[in-house]
């Protein structure tokens, strides 16, 4: 099955940009999609389609895909930005949902 | 407002069964794919499966398969995700969630419902 890798965290200050990665083979010929999940809450979707923005969701996150690696851009961070960061695609040979293990943005 | 409203926090103990629920408003519930994700303590997500609430198609993961039974009744825009016979290994949170997007360019999951905490002790 098609298997997604992240890497575990992430540590950037306020006002810099955070980088987090989501790995796969050929990950450009699928649709990625991004989720930001604060505790006790349920997850978000930040961006889908690779770089797309729902309603709602600031500029300042953006996403794009190449190769073998989707990435998800956090620019000017700020303290709420602090969160897990989720990276998803739908695998159409297997009909399967596959998402990364997730990776905890910290705000120094 | 799209939204998706689940059951709530459920105690149970190892061989019970449970049905939690998720109920949707604000769209055609009839023609949206709804997905489970589980939430094991301190873990990341894991997809479960997805039904379709037209006509009640339901696609399960193999490490769900046999563990769990998704259904729906789309008279009442609800979803369901049950167990015959709980183990403390299915503490977790589980989520609902709605499918959009397309195969072309892939399926999403948005909005999510607030998660169902299913503790079970043994």
């Amino acid at each position: 099955s098609y298997v997604l890798t992240q890497p575990p965290s992430v540590s950037v200050a306020p006002g810099q940009t955070a980088r987090i990665t989501c790995g796969g083979n050929n990950i450009v010929s699928k649709s990625v999609h991004w989720y930001q999940q604060k505790p006790g809450q349920a997850p978000v979707l930040v961006v889908y389609d690779d770089t797309d923005r729902p309603s709602g969701i600031p500029e300042r996150i953006s996403g794009s895909n190449s190769g073998n690696t989707a990435t998800l851009t956090i620019s000017r961070v700020e303290a709420g930005d602090e969160a897990d960061y989720y990276c998803q695609v739908w695998d159409s040979s297997s009909d399967h949902y596959v998402f990364g293990i997730g990776t905890k943005v910290t705000v120094l | 407002e799209v939204q998706l409203v689940q059951s709530g926090a459920e105690v149970k103990k190892s061989g019970e069964s449970l049905k939690i629920s998720c109920k949707g408003s604000g769209y055609t519930f009839s023609d949206y794919w709804i997905a489970w994700v589980r939430q094991m303590p301190g873990k990341g997500l894991e997809w479960m499966g997805v039904i379709y609430p037209g006509d009640s198609d339901t696609r399960y993961s193999p490490s769900f398969q046999g563990q769990v039974t998704i259904s729906a009744d789309k008279s009442i825009n609800t979803a369901y995700l049950q167990w015959s016979s709980l183990k403390a290994s299915d503490t977790a949170i589980y989520f609902c969630a709605r499918l959009d997007g397309d195969e072309g360019d892939g399926f999403y999951f948005d909005p999510w419902g607030q998660g169902t905490l299913v503790t079970v002790s043994s």
